[in-house]
């Protein structure tokens, strides 16, 4: 069965420092994956799909098949990255991760 | 452009009773999603229309909840009757095509079942 794993439920890291977001998956096909992100009170929307290989506000994620792993980074974290971000695994529809609070703390 | 629109924003009824959410898409959109967000879980499809048809309904719970998009434009979600267990927030996405092409999302409806 398909399955999106994000191991941690807060993440929480000083202003300027490296940021890991963990994501996990499980499925036998060719993977699409993506982030997407919720600000306080602001709607749920797609920060990055693996396929168009962007650094959306300084955010990457790249797919290694072998690990099974799409891990979103940014190198230095920013206040106004604090949010929650889902994982998300493309089949014939969306199968999103629990997600992973991020705190930016000045 | 206008995002999607749903209605109502929140919702607080007693278990047995009904109750209908409305989504609006965005304009143009052929492909209009459901959701189902337990607290403390991501979002989970309940139903995917294109147009006016069901693509994937297999994770809606039949004996409770049905939707309709009459015309391919908007749509409604009813659960009919409510249990405890359904509180959650609904959301409701559209996107252009398919499953590859961005969802946007609605604000959202959460519903407390008492």
């Amino acid at each position: 069965a398909q399955r999106v794993t994000q191991p941690e439920k807060l993440l929480s890291v000083f202003k300027g420092a490296p940021v890991e977001l963990k994501c996990n998956y499980s499925y036998s096909g060719s993977p699409e994956l993506f982030w997407y992100v919720q600000y306080s009170r602001q709607r749920l929307q797609l920060l990055l799909r693996h396929i168009s290989r962007e650094s959306i506000k300084g955010f990457t994620a790249d797919l290694n098949k072998g690990e099974t792993s799409f891990h979103l980074k940014k190198p230095f974290a920013q206040e106004e990255d604090s949010a929650m971000y889902y994982c998300a695994l493309e089949t014939h529809k969306l199968v999103f991760g629990a997600g992973t609070i991020l705190r930016v703390k000045s | 452009e206008a995002g999607v629109a749903q209605s109502p924003r929140y919702k607080i009824i007693e278990k047995r009773q009904s109750v209908a959410f409305w989504c609006n898409p965005i304009s143009g959109h052929a492909t209009l999603y459901w959701y189902q967000q337990i607290l403390g879980q991501g979002p989970k499809l309940l139903i995917q229309f294109q147009n006016n048809g069901v693509v994937d309904d297999s994770q809606l719970p039949k004996d409770r909840f049905s939707a309709e998009r009459l015309k391919g434009v908007d749509s409604t979600l009813k659960i009919q009757p409510a249990k405890l267990e359904d509180s959650a927030v609904y959301l409701c996405a559209s996107s252009l095509g398919g499953v590859s092409n961005e969802q946007f999302f609605g604000p959202g409806t959460r519903l407390t079942v008492l």
